[in-house]
């Protein structure tokens, strides 16, 4: 079984600072890495996702996140963060069977003031 | 093309009333997820229905929980005698394969049992 934790549950950030939002995952297996992100009254849309490859994946919007095998992270991070960017972050693991089900952490508040 | 769709968007039930959720998902994708997003929390998954094959069920709580999907299209989540703890939104998914792992989402129904 995998377990999902985001260290925050709220990031309080001034715009155009750099901000990371914190993921450690459990799991016996190997897994795929997801971050989504829900902005305020829409649905869930996927930022970025690590399958295989590269450590570093670039997603949308300017976010990136770094895949460590060895501290069992997936932490997302952004250089410069936009009012625009406040919104709910969720880090997600899923196996690599065939279901492609996904176990989510608890979310993160993102909130980007002036 | 158009997004996967769930209806109602918002249901206010009695306790021990039956309720019925639905999702269309995007138009060929062949898998589909239920999750459910309790108030402060990250996403539970649900169900998995993937082509004919059986669903996998391993996230439902309790057996007043049902959900059918008819071959690749809309799929309906059925919640028995209601209880408070049900309160939450239940979101869809769908994805074109599995091996993409790439979910859409959809924009959710918020239930809340009174």
């Amino acid at each position: 079984a995998q377990s999902v934790t985001q260290l925050d549950s709220q990031v309080p950030v001034f715009e155009e600072a750099p901000v990371e939002l914190r993921c450690n995952y459990s799991s016996s297996v190997s897994v795929y890495l997801f971050w989504y992100v829900q902005y305020p009254n829409q649905g869930l849309q996927l930022l970025l996702k690590y399958l295989s490859g590269s450590t570093l994946v670039k997603g949308i919007n300017g976010f990136e996140a770094e895949f460590n095998k060895s501290q069992t992270s997936f932490h997302l991070r952004k250089p410069s963060v936009h009012i625009s960017d406040t919104a709910e972050y969720f880090c997600a693991v899923s196996d690599r069977s065939n279901t492609g089900k996904l176990i989510f952490g608890q979310g993160t508040t993102l909130q980007v003031k002036p | 093309g158009a997004g996967v769709s769930q209806s109602p968007s918002n249901k206010v039930t009695e306790k021990g009333k039956d309720v019925e959720l639905r999702c269309d998902p995007i138009s060929g994708h062949t898998a589909l997820y239920w999750y459910r997003q309790r108030l402060g929390q990250g996403l539970e998954f649900l169900i998995y229905f993937q082509g004919n094959s059986a669903p996998d069920k391993s996230g439902l709580p309790s057996d007043r929980f049902s959900a059918e999907r008819t071959g690749e299209s809309v799929s309906t989540l059925t919640i028995q005698r209601t209880q408070q703890e049900d309160s939450a939104v239940y979101l869809c998914a769908s994805s074109r394969l599995t091996g993409s792992y790439e979910q859409y989402f959809g924009p959710g129904t918020r239930l809340t049992v009174t």
